[in-house]
């Protein structure tokens, strides 16, 4: 079956680096996404990666991808408060050759300290 | 570029009731998906619209339906509330050629 995996929260200090992991179990998912949704607004598309692809650098974002595992990461660097909110991982299958749409995780709340 | 906007921003309806919600796509995007966040989880599919058809459907009964209009806006009406249907519906827009849905504020609606 479909199914995204997230852990529920995380907590870093200003200035951190952050890493928000995530699992899926659709092989045939073509496209990974990321997107940020805070408090009482819809969801904003950070990046997404192919899956033929291991990395994708976007200024301080950095994502992650191992498909042998379907782990996927993003890395934001230099945390600042502003990026506190919940980040959705979500994937794209591919149903015989047409995209799907997309399926999300629960979402990982990132809570920056000052 | 108008980005994807939806109406109303709250909404609370009795059980029983029917409600439609709408969205505008952005400038140029032909594809309109509308997903179902219920608090605390993550959005899930209910169905995309592509040339005025559905085009795709998740697990939702048929009392969910929808339309889309030649300009590609698009409207989600939802028959008989239940409790459960108490969440955010957001609406995304494409373009089909494109791997990137952008998403709306939202509808908050709530069933009493």
């Amino acid at each position: 079956g479909e199914d995204v995996e997230q852990s529920l929260f995380l907590s870093v200090r200003e200035g951190d680096s952050s890493v928000i992991n995530c699992t899926y179990t659709d092989s045939s998912s073509t496209y990974l996404y990321w997107y940020k949704q805070e408090p009482g607004a819809g969801l904003q598309l950070l990046t997404y990666i192919f899956s033929n692809m291991d990395m994708k650098q976007d200024q301080r974002l950095t994502v992650l991808l191992n498909k042998k595992d379907k782990h996927l990461s993003l890395r934001i660097a230099d945390t600042q408060t502003g990026d506190s909110a919940i980040y959705f991982c979500a994937e794209r299958p591919n149903y015989g050759g047409s995209q799907g749409n997309l399926i999300f995780g629960k979402g990982t709340k990132l809570s920056v300290k000052p | 570029e108008t980005g994807v906007t939806q109406s109303p921003t709250h909404l609370i309806k009795t059980r029983g009731q029917q409600v439609t919600l709408r969205c505008s796509s952005q400038s140029g995007h032909n594809t309109v998906s509308w997903y179902q966040q219920a608090l605390g989880q993550g959005p899930q599919f209910i169905f995309q619209y592509y040339r005025e058809e559905e085009n795709g459907r998740g697990n939702f009964p048929p009392r969910f339906s929808g339309l889309q209009f030649p300009n590609y806006s698009s409207e989600l009406n939802v028959n008989a509330l239940e409790l459960d249907d108490s969440a955010l519906y957001l609406c995304a827009s494409s373009l089909t050629t494109s791997n990137e849905q952008f998403f709306g504020p939202g509808t908050r609606l709530t069933v009493l």
